[in-house]
């Protein structure tokens, strides 16, 4: 079975540019997460979706950030507009079926704003 | 809130033994671990439902106390292949043993073997 997949790997931007990371968590999971990870602030949940509906946004930073699940099979996460301390390696997360409490995470997608 | 962990860091030579410690302010439903080694997404180790529980997988293990609201991590003779960093995560206060929620990690602890 694929696992969770993002994209892109890797996005170097200039600050101000839209920011768009796509996701596809593993198929028959019913709660997506996306998380942040730098150095200085560890592994950090952004937002997670249970069946498509947002449940808790609350580690989102600010209005620059925005998510959606339009559907269960897809998540994107944007940062508009996007400001050099975005940096960061951003990883999507899914979770549910028989294992339901493991999250399984993808590669993650490393972005860098300059 | 975060779980804390402790150590920070440890340094061994393969065949040592190690623990890490994770420890919360707060009552534990659950316990998750994961490894993450560097450059990629972390993966998942084990999880503790139950105070009390322990469960391993070859030479790695790990106890949960409820009471005392912390976790350990076990490992036991170790490889190589161990070094990266471990992260314990913990799921909101939610009633009952088993969450769908989010996971809240603690900081990591890096762990590195030596030959």
């Amino acid at each position: 079975d694929a696992g969770v997949i993002q994209s892109p790997r890797h996005e170097v931007t200039e600050m101000g540019q839209e920011v768009t990371l796509r996701c596809k968590p593993i198929s028959g999971h019913n709660s997506l997460f996306w998380y942040r990870q730098t150095m200085m602030r560890g592994l950090e949940l952004l937002i997670y979706f249970n069946n498509n509906v947002p449940i808790d946004d609350s580690g989102m930073p600010e209005d620059r950030f925005s998510a959606k699940m339009p559907n269960a099979s897809f998540s994107t996460l944007k940062i508009q507009p996007s400001e050099p301390r975005d940096s960061a390696v951003y990883f999507c997360a899914s979770s549910g079926g028989p294992l339901g409490n493991t999250i399984y995470f993808g590669e993650g997608s490393w972005l860098t704003v300059v | 809130q975060q779980p804390v962990q402790s150590p920070q860091a440890v340094i061994l030579r393969e065949g040592e033994d190690a623990v890490i410690n994770c420890s919360s302010s707060k009552a534990l439903y659950s316990v998750h671990w994961y490894r993450q080694k560097h450059g990629e997404a972390p993966i998942f180790l084990m999880i503790l439902l139950k105070g009390g529980e322990q469960k391993g997988h070859d030479k790695i293990s790990a106890s949960f106390n409820e009471k005392k609201q912390q976790s350990s991590l076990y490992l036991t003779a170790s490889q190589l292949s161990y070094s990266g960093t471990y992260f314990c995560g913990t799921p909101n206060a939610n009633a009952g043993g088993t969450s769908y929620g989010k996971l809240t990690f603690g900081q990591g602890t890096i762990l590195t073997v030596h030959p």
